[in-house]
Order: structure tokens, then sequence, then C-alpha cells
């Protein structure tokens, strides 16, 4: 089973400053099937991120992925106060579809 | 608008067992497979089960296997997690995901809080 690992664990940055999410997989990730998700409390998880680059339908350009094989990183350039919310890596290429434990992020 | 609305959840007692339950609207039901994932109290997102576009396959994590079945009912546009012998660690917010082949989960429903306690 492939393992996912963030960090940092707690993200804490000023409006208009760009974050860096990581995300390190065990083993390659076949085909690049990485997948970001933004996750506020008490609403449904939101597609950022496919295929590790790919921006889901209306997310604005501000959120970019990267990397392949076993290393990609989410860019949040431009900080916003609605930013704050803990993100999520996926692997969705087979079961299981695992999820690295998620990054907190923080706007001051 | 596209749309899932979970439903089922409630407060149960350990070994008893729980009917979720997955509505869609606004697509093409019959053509995406369907995902159950729940969070736990504090913790992360975690994957539950899967069940393909025609309900030829599905797939669970292993510690819901043999005590979890998912199903699919396309005609009602449906999808049910039958929830046996609950535990106090399956206590959590479940949610179900529209698999998109070509873009991962992109449809998610609100979640359903599930609490299995004494």
């Amino acid at each position: 089973e492939i393992v996912l690992t963030q960090s940092p664990g707690t993200l804490s940055l000023s409006p208009g400053e760009r974050a860096t999410l990581s995300c390190r997989a065990s083993q390659s990730v076949s085909s690049n099937y990485l997948a970001w998700y933004q996750h506020k409390p008490g609403q449904a998880p939101r597609l950022l991120i496919y295929g590790a680059s790919s921006r889901a339908a209306g997310i604005p350009d501000r959120f970019s992925g990267s990397g392949s094989g076993t290393d990609f990183t989410l860019t949040i350039s431009r900080l916003e106060p609605e930013d704050s919310a803990v993100y999520y890596c996926q692997r969705y290429g087979g079961a299981p579809f695992t999820f690295g434990q998620g990054t907190k992020l923080e706007i001051k | 608008q596209v749309h899932l609305v979970e439903s089922g959840g409630g407060v149960v007692q350990p070994g008893r067992s729980l009917r979720l339950s997955c509505e869609a609207s606004g697509f093409t039901f019959s053509s995406y497979g369907i995902h159950w994932f729940r969070q736990a109290p504090g913790k992360g997102l975690e994957w539950v089960a899967v069940i393909f576009y025609d309900g030829s396959k599905k797939y669970y994590v292993d510690s819901v296997e043999g005590r979890f079945t998912i199903s699919r009912d396309n005609s009602k546009n449906m999808v049910s997690l039958q929830m046996n012998s609950l535990r106090a660690e399956d206590t959590a917010l479940y949610y179900c995901a529209r698999f998109n082949s070509l873009s991962a989960f992109d449809i998610w429903g609100q979640g359903t809080r599930v609490t299995v306690s004494s």
C-alpha cells in the first residue's frame, strides 16, 4: 500500500503570501493519479487538482500543482483569508484510495 | 445541478447495524463509480468503499471488509452502504463522492454523521 506523507503539518501565513504544500509517496504514483482537495469544517471536500497538475473546474489559477513519481507540490499564490482550510493529497489509481494526513493552512 | 445527498446516519450501539444512502441527481448516474469516505472526529479523510458504475466490482478498506456492504440501484440513482457489527472506531462523518475517471473525485455530498456508542 502506498503511503502519502504531507508536510508541513501546519502552515501559518499572511494574506498575499505564497503557500507551498508537499506530498511525498512511499512508492511511485502511477500515471500521476494524484489529486489535491481543500476541506473546510462543515463542508464537503473540494477537488482542486487532479493528474498532479490539472486544475479542476472553477478553481482559481492561484492554485497550482506540480510533481511526478513520488514528490508532489500544491502551491497557492496570493493567499486570501478564505484559503484557510485543511489540504489533502490523495492517490486515485486504484484501491485503496489513500490520503495524506493533511496540511492545515492558517491565514493570519 | 449535480448533487449527491447522503442520509441514514445516527446514533447506534456497538454491534448494531446502520444503512447509509447516497442519492444522486443532475448527471448520468449509471456511468460513474461511487465511493464512500469518512472522517472520524479530529482525524483526516479515509476511503471506505467503492462500487463500479455497473455494480460489477466492489472494494473495501481492510478495516470494514466483511462488515460493510456497498450496493447500488441505477434505476433509483442510489448507492447504499450497509454497515453491520459497528464499532466505536466507525464513528465518523460519512461522505459519498463521484469518481470521474478524468478528474478524480469531483462531486461530494455534505456527509451524514454516524456515532457508535453505548
